[in-house]
C-alpha cells in the first residue's frame, strides 16, 4: 500500500522560507505514470494546487506561486521536496502532498490518488 | 487559472439524493474530461471518490456518480447516509500540467 508522509518545521517565520519533504513508501517514485505533487489547504478554506514535479525532474507551478515556489525530488531516497520563499501570513496551511496520475503522454495528470496526512504550517514572528 | 465555483453549501436528508455542481471555463471543465472529486472529512486528507468525470476507484460506493455537460460538472450522492456528511471538491486539469480545484461545498445529512 502506497503511503506519503510530510515532514518539515511547522513554524516558519516572516519573509522565510518553507521547506517540507514528502516521502513516499510502498512505491517507487521513479515509476513513469505519475507526477507527485503539493497541495495546501488555509484554514477553514478550499484546497490550492502548488506544483507537481516528475521523476525526471520536469517541474509546473501554479502561476500564482510560481514566483516563490522550488520543487526537488531525490529518486535515491524516495522524496521530493517543496521550498516557498517569502512566506507570508496567507501561506499558512495544511500542506499535502500527493501522487497524480499521468493520463496521457508524460504530462498531462488527471487526479490524486493517494494523499499524505498534511502538516500544518505556521507563519509567525 | 480562477478556482472552479461551488455551492458553499447543499444538505439533504438520509436516504434521498444530492447533486453538487462545479462549474468552470472552457480552458478547464469545458476542454477536458478530466474532473475529479473529492471527499473530506474533517481533520483528515481528501479521498478521491471519482475521476476522470464519472470513473469510481475501486472501493468507493456507487451510490456516488459523476457527470459533465459544457463547463460544468456534477457530483451526485443517492441514498444518503450520515457518513456521506463531510466538504466536497472538485478538481479538474487546466492544460500545461496544471490542476484547479472548486472551492468547496460542505454536505450536511440532516
Amino acid at each position: 500500500q502506497l503511503q506519503l508522509q510530510e515532514s518539515g518545521p511547522g513554524l516558519v517565520k516572516p519573509s522565510e522560507t518553507l521547506s517540507l519533504t514528502c516521502t513516499v513508501s510502498g512505491g517507487s517514485i521513479s515509476s513513469s505514470s505519475y507526477y507527485w505533487g503539493w497541495i495546501r489547504q488555509p484554514p477553514g478554506k478550499g484546497l490550492e494546487w502548488i506544483g507537481s514535479i516528475y521523476y525526471s525532474g520536469a517541474t509546473y507551478y501554479n502561476p500564482s506561486l510560481k514566483s516563490r515556489v522550488t520543487t526537488s525530488v531525490d529518486t535515491s531516497k524516495n522524496q521530493f521536496s517543496l521550498k516557498l520563499s517569502s512566506v507570508i501570513a496567507a501561506d499558512m496551511a495544511v500542506y499535502y502532498c500527493a501522487r497524480l496520475v499521468v493520463v496521457f503522454g508524460n504530462t498531462v495528470v488527471g487526479y490524486s490518488d493517494y494523499w499524505g496526512p498534511g502538516t500544518l504550517v505556521t507563519v509567525s514572528s | 487559472q480562477s478556482a472552479l465555483t461551488q455551492p458553499a453549501s447543499v444538505s439533504g436528508s438520509p436516504g434521498q439524493a444530492i447533486t453538487i455542481s462545479c462549474t468552470g471555463t472552457s480552458t478547464d471543465v469545458g476542454t477536458y474530461n478530466l474532473v475529479s472529486w473529492y471527499q473530506q472529512h474533517p481533520g483528515k486528507a481528501p479521498k478521491l471518490m471519482i475521476y476522470e468525470v464519472s470513473e469510481r476507484p475501486s472501493g468507493v460506493s456507487n451510490r456516488f456518480s459523476g457527470s459533465k455537460s459544457g463547463n460544468t460538472a456534477s457530483l451526485t450522492i443517492s441514498g444518503l447516509q450520515a457518513e456521506d456528511e463531510a466538504d466536497y471538491y472538485c478538481c479538474s486539469y487546466a492544460g500545461n500540467s496544471a490542476l484547479v480545484f472548486g472551492g468547496g461545498t460542505k454536505l450536511t445529512v440532516l
